[in-house]
C-alpha cells in the first residue's frame, strides 16, 4: 500500500524566507503528484500538479519538484508572506488518492 | 478548473439520524469522490461516486452507512446514516477535471453529533 509522509508537521518562519516543504511516497509508480493548501475549516486548495513524467512545476513564488525514483517531492515556497500560512498537503495518484499528513506552515510577520 | 459547491457547510445533528450532503459541479468532472477528515488527520477516501451505478467504496466503508447518489456528471450526495458521535467530521467531496485530471475540491461540510 502507498504511504505519504511530510516532514516537517510544522514549521514556523519570519516573513520573507524562502522554504522547503517535503514529501515522500513509497511506491514510485506513480500517475501524478499534486500539491494543496488547506485553510482552518476549509476545503484543499489545488497549488500544482505534476505528471509521472515531469521533474518540476511552477506557479508564481511556488515550485515542485518530482524525483520519482527517490520517491521525493518538494514544494519550495520563494519570499514566503503572512497569507501564506496554511497546511499544505501532497497526495500521490496510484489508482486512487493518497494523503499525507500535511506540513502545519506558519509565516511570522 | 472546476468550482465545487456543498451543502449544507456545517450541521448539528442527533444520535440516529441521518444528513444528506449535496455536492454540485460548475462543469463535468470524471470521477468524483467523497473523502472524512477527522479533526487534526489527513483526507481518508470513503468511496468514488460512479455515474448512474453503485459507488466503489473502501474498505472499512459500506453503502447501508454511507450511500452515494451521483445522477450525472456534475452532481452527487452523500449521507451519513444513522449517526453516532464517532461520524462527527469534515466531509469533503472532489472531481477530476481537465487534461491531467487535476483532483479539486468542495468547501467541506462540518459535521457534528451528539
Amino acid at each position: 500500500k502507498q504511504e505519504v509522509t511530510q516532514i516537517p508537521a510544522a514549521l514556523s518562519v519570519p516573513e520573507g524566507e524562502n522554504l522547503v516543504l517535503n514529501c515522500s511516497f513509497t511506491d514510485s509508480a506513480i500517475y501524478n503528484l499534486q500539491w494543496f493548501r488547506q485553510d482552518p475549516g476549509k476545503g484543499l486548495t489545488s497549488l500544482l500538479l505534476i505528471q509521472s513524467s515531469q521533474r518540476e512545476q511552477t506557479s508564481g513564488r511556488l515550485n515542485a519538484s518530482l524525483d520519482k525514483s527517490s520517491g521525493r517531492s518538494t514544494l519550495y515556497i520563494a519570499a514566503s508572506q503572512p497569507g501564506d500560512s496554511a497546511t499544505y498537503l501532497c497526495a500521490v495518484r496510484k489508482g486512487q488518492f493518497y494523503f499525507g499528513t500535511g506540513t502545519s506552515l506558519t509565516v511570522i510577520p | 478548473s472546476a468550482v465545487i459547491s456543498q451543502k449544507p457547510s456545517r450541521d448539528i445533528c442527533q444520535r440516529g439520524t441521518s444528513l444528506t450532503i449535496q455536492c454540485q459541479v460548475d462543469s463535468q468532472v470524471t470521477m468524483m469522490f467523497w473523502y472524512r477528515q477527522q479533526p487534526g488527520q489527513s483526507l481518508t477516501l470513503i468511496a468514488t461516486a460512479n455515474q448512474g451505478s453503485e459507488a466503489t467504496y473502501e474498505s472499512g466503508f459500506v453503502i447501508d452507512k454511507f450511500p452515494i447518489s451521483r445522477p450525472n456528471l456534475t452532481f452527487s450526495t452523500l449521507t451519513v446514516s444513522n449517526m453516532s458521535p464517532e461520524d462527527s467530521s469534515i466531509y469533503l467531496c472532489s472531481g477530476l477535471s481537465g487534461v491531467w485530471e487535476t483532483q479539486y475540491f468542495g468547501p467541506g461540510t462540518r459535521l457534528l453529533v451528539l
